[in-house]
Protein backbone atom coordinates (compact mmCIF):
# COMPACT_ATOMS: atom_id res chain seq x y z
CA UNK A 1 0.00 0.00 0.00
CA UNK A 2 1.83 2.98 -1.07
CA UNK A 3 1.47 5.96 1.19
CA UNK A 4 2.29 8.60 -1.23
CA UNK A 5 -0.23 8.55 -4.41
CA UNK A 6 0.80 10.37 -7.51
CA UNK A 7 -1.15 10.82 -10.58
CA UNK A 8 -1.18 11.42 -13.49
CA UNK A 9 1.20 8.57 -14.60
CA UNK A 10 2.40 10.10 -17.72
CA UNK A 11 1.60 13.61 -19.25
CA UNK A 12 2.37 15.17 -22.64
CA UNK A 13 2.12 19.06 -22.94
CA UNK A 14 3.36 21.44 -25.39
CA UNK A 15 6.23 23.74 -24.95
CA UNK A 16 5.36 26.73 -23.09
CA UNK A 17 2.05 24.77 -21.33
CA UNK A 18 1.71 24.34 -17.50
CA UNK A 19 1.80 20.65 -16.68
CA UNK A 20 0.74 20.13 -12.83
CA UNK A 21 1.49 16.70 -11.31
CA UNK A 22 -0.51 15.86 -8.25
CA UNK A 23 0.36 14.19 -4.96
CA UNK A 24 -1.86 12.80 -2.05
CA UNK A 25 -0.99 11.62 1.37
CA UNK A 26 -2.32 9.88 4.30
CA UNK A 27 -0.43 10.13 7.37
CA UNK A 28 -0.11 13.54 9.00
CA UNK A 29 2.69 12.96 10.47
CA UNK A 30 4.50 14.00 7.21
CA UNK A 31 7.08 16.43 7.81
CA UNK A 32 8.43 17.56 4.75
CA UNK A 33 7.25 16.88 1.02
CA UNK A 34 9.80 17.30 -1.89
CA UNK A 35 9.88 17.01 -5.46
CA UNK A 36 12.44 15.07 -7.26
CA UNK A 37 13.43 14.98 -11.49
CA UNK A 38 14.77 11.96 -13.20
CA UNK A 39 16.21 12.12 -16.32
CA UNK A 40 16.91 8.59 -18.00
CA UNK A 41 19.79 6.14 -16.93
CA UNK A 42 20.23 8.74 -14.06
CA UNK A 43 19.44 9.00 -10.04
CA UNK A 44 17.08 11.35 -8.68
CA UNK A 45 17.75 15.32 -8.31
CA UNK A 46 16.20 17.11 -6.00
CA UNK A 47 13.95 19.73 -7.30
CA UNK A 48 11.82 21.95 -4.73
CA UNK A 49 10.54 20.95 -1.16
CA UNK A 50 7.97 22.30 1.04
CA UNK A 51 7.19 22.17 4.92
CA UNK A 52 3.25 21.84 5.79
CA UNK A 53 3.70 25.34 7.23
CA UNK A 54 3.96 27.13 4.22
CA UNK A 55 1.12 26.84 1.36
CA UNK A 56 3.12 27.68 -2.06
CA UNK A 57 6.83 27.65 -2.85
CA UNK A 58 8.59 28.90 -5.73
CA UNK A 59 11.51 27.98 -6.80
CA UNK A 60 12.34 29.35 -11.03
CA UNK A 61 9.67 27.89 -13.24
CA UNK A 62 9.15 25.26 -10.95
CA UNK A 63 6.32 25.79 -8.02
CA UNK A 64 5.51 23.40 -5.02
CA UNK A 65 1.23 23.91 -4.07
CA UNK A 66 0.21 22.54 -0.97
CA UNK A 67 -3.21 22.04 1.03
CA UNK A 68 -2.98 20.57 4.47
CA UNK A 69 -6.55 20.25 5.13
CA UNK A 70 -6.60 18.12 2.04
CA UNK A 71 -3.49 16.65 2.26
CA UNK A 72 -2.25 17.26 -0.96
CA UNK A 73 -0.04 18.69 -2.70
CA UNK A 74 0.95 19.64 -6.60
CA UNK A 75 3.50 20.71 -8.33
CA UNK A 76 3.43 22.91 -11.30
CA UNK A 77 5.77 23.89 -14.31
CA UNK A 78 5.81 27.43 -15.95
CA UNK A 79 6.94 27.98 -19.36
CA UNK A 80 7.72 23.86 -20.30
CA UNK A 81 10.53 23.24 -21.86
CA UNK A 82 11.44 20.06 -23.81
CA UNK A 83 14.44 19.70 -21.82
CA UNK A 84 11.77 19.50 -18.93
CA UNK A 85 10.93 15.80 -20.46
CA UNK A 86 11.89 13.81 -17.69
CA UNK A 87 10.13 11.79 -14.73
CA UNK A 88 8.96 13.24 -11.88
CA UNK A 89 8.36 11.81 -8.16
CA UNK A 90 6.64 13.76 -4.91
CA UNK A 91 8.17 12.01 -1.88
CA UNK A 92 6.99 12.47 1.90
CA UNK A 93 8.84 12.20 5.33
CA UNK A 94 7.68 10.67 7.89
CA UNK A 95 10.33 8.57 10.56
CA UNK A 96 11.74 7.66 6.88
CA UNK A 97 11.23 9.31 3.46
CA UNK A 98 8.53 7.88 0.60
CA UNK A 99 7.89 8.14 -2.49
CA UNK A 100 5.40 8.25 -5.40
CA UNK A 101 5.12 6.05 -8.30
CA UNK A 102 6.13 8.81 -10.40
CA UNK A 103 4.76 10.95 -13.20
CA UNK A 104 6.77 10.50 -17.07
CA UNK A 105 6.57 14.06 -18.68
CA UNK A 106 6.84 15.03 -22.18
CA UNK A 107 7.30 18.40 -23.69
CA UNK A 108 6.81 18.61 -27.48
CA UNK A 109 8.46 21.16 -29.16
CA UNK B 1 34.00 15.29 -7.03
CA UNK B 2 31.70 14.63 -3.49
CA UNK B 3 28.77 12.94 -3.79
CA UNK B 4 27.49 9.16 -3.53
CA UNK B 5 29.21 6.12 -5.31
CA UNK B 6 27.59 2.94 -6.10
CA UNK B 7 29.25 0.13 -7.81
CA UNK B 8 28.44 -2.12 -9.82
CA UNK B 9 26.35 0.32 -12.22
CA UNK B 10 25.37 -3.64 -14.06
CA UNK B 11 25.27 -6.77 -12.76
CA UNK B 12 23.80 -10.09 -13.78
CA UNK B 13 23.42 -13.01 -11.01
CA UNK B 14 21.94 -16.40 -11.23
CA UNK B 15 19.18 -17.49 -9.13
CA UNK B 16 20.66 -18.34 -5.54
CA UNK B 17 23.18 -16.16 -6.09
CA UNK B 18 23.93 -13.51 -3.05
CA UNK B 19 26.01 -10.36 -3.69
CA UNK B 20 26.34 -7.54 -2.05
CA UNK B 21 25.64 -3.31 -3.61
CA UNK B 22 28.38 -0.97 -2.54
CA UNK B 23 27.33 2.17 -1.33
CA UNK B 24 29.77 5.02 -0.36
CA UNK B 25 29.65 8.79 0.43
CA UNK B 26 31.94 11.30 1.18
CA UNK B 27 29.27 14.37 2.14
CA UNK B 28 29.69 13.20 5.89
CA UNK B 29 25.75 12.16 5.92
CA UNK B 30 24.55 10.40 8.78
CA UNK B 31 21.46 9.13 6.83
CA UNK B 32 21.78 6.74 4.57
CA UNK B 33 19.10 4.57 2.43
CA UNK B 34 18.55 1.76 -0.05
CA UNK B 35 15.52 2.21 -2.74
CA UNK B 36 14.65 -0.41 -5.53
CA UNK B 37 13.15 1.55 -8.74
CA UNK B 38 10.56 -0.83 -10.74
CA UNK B 39 8.16 0.49 -13.43
CA UNK B 40 4.88 2.25 -12.32
CA UNK B 41 6.17 1.50 -8.34
CA UNK B 42 8.06 4.32 -7.92
CA UNK B 43 11.18 4.51 -5.47
CA UNK B 44 10.57 1.83 -2.77
CA UNK B 45 12.72 1.93 0.55
CA UNK B 46 14.61 -1.01 1.35
CA UNK B 47 16.40 -0.41 4.22
CA UNK B 48 17.88 2.70 5.88
CA UNK B 49 20.66 4.00 8.55
CA UNK B 50 20.54 6.96 10.63
CA UNK B 51 24.16 6.70 11.61
CA UNK B 52 26.75 4.05 12.16
CA UNK B 53 25.96 0.90 13.83
CA UNK B 54 22.00 2.00 13.81
CA UNK B 55 19.62 0.26 10.81
CA UNK B 56 15.98 -0.07 10.16
CA UNK B 57 13.68 -1.89 7.78
CA UNK B 58 11.50 -0.09 5.39
CA UNK B 59 8.68 -1.22 3.14
CA UNK B 60 10.45 -3.82 1.43
CA UNK B 61 13.27 -5.35 3.27
CA UNK B 62 12.71 -9.23 2.74
CA UNK B 63 16.12 -10.69 0.65
CA UNK B 64 17.97 -8.10 2.01
CA UNK B 65 20.41 -7.48 4.55
CA UNK B 66 22.48 -4.23 5.60
CA UNK B 67 24.97 -2.84 8.04
CA UNK B 68 26.49 0.46 8.58
CA UNK B 69 29.67 0.05 10.52
CA UNK B 70 31.14 3.24 9.22
CA UNK B 71 29.83 6.68 8.68
CA UNK B 72 30.76 6.59 4.61
CA UNK B 73 29.92 3.15 3.80
CA UNK B 74 26.32 1.49 3.48
CA UNK B 75 26.22 -1.84 1.52
CA UNK B 76 23.21 -3.54 0.91
CA UNK B 77 23.51 -7.50 0.82
CA UNK B 78 21.29 -9.69 -1.37
CA UNK B 79 21.45 -13.09 0.55
CA UNK B 80 19.86 -15.62 -2.02
CA UNK B 81 19.07 -13.72 -5.71
CA UNK B 82 15.44 -14.18 -6.86
CA UNK B 83 14.03 -13.19 -10.26
CA UNK B 84 11.94 -11.04 -8.29
CA UNK B 85 14.71 -8.73 -7.05
CA UNK B 86 15.68 -7.42 -10.71
CA UNK B 87 15.26 -3.82 -10.46
CA UNK B 88 17.41 -0.53 -10.74
CA UNK B 89 18.75 0.21 -6.72
CA UNK B 90 19.48 3.50 -5.86
CA UNK B 91 21.83 4.54 -2.42
CA UNK B 92 20.74 7.79 -1.24
CA UNK B 93 22.11 9.98 2.08
CA UNK B 94 21.40 13.31 3.73
CA UNK B 95 22.21 15.08 6.57
CA UNK B 96 19.02 14.65 7.99
CA UNK B 97 16.26 12.30 7.34
CA UNK B 98 15.84 12.00 4.26
CA UNK B 99 16.08 15.91 3.42
CA UNK B 100 17.63 16.99 0.73
CA UNK B 101 18.70 13.53 -0.75
CA UNK B 102 21.82 13.01 -2.64
CA UNK B 103 21.28 10.22 -4.76
CA UNK B 104 23.76 7.41 -6.31
CA UNK B 105 24.23 6.80 -10.23
CA UNK B 106 21.95 3.66 -9.51
CA UNK B 107 22.93 -0.68 -9.90
CA UNK B 108 20.94 -1.91 -12.38
CA UNK B 109 20.34 -5.70 -11.03
CA UNK B 110 19.84 -8.65 -13.42
CA UNK B 111 18.67 -11.64 -11.83
CA UNK B 112 18.14 -15.03 -14.32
Amino acid sequence: QQQVKQSPQSLIVQKGGIPIINCAYENTAFDYFPWYQQFPGKGPALLIAIRPDVSEKKEGRFTISFNKSAKQFSLHIMDSQPGDSATYFCAARGKDMRFGAGTRLTVKP
Amino acid sequence: NAGVTQTPKFQVLKTGQSMTLQCAQDMNHEYMSWYRQDPGMGLRLIHYSVGAGITDQGEVPNGYNVSRSTTEDFPLRLLSAAPSQTSVYFCASSYFAGEGYTFGSGTRLTVV
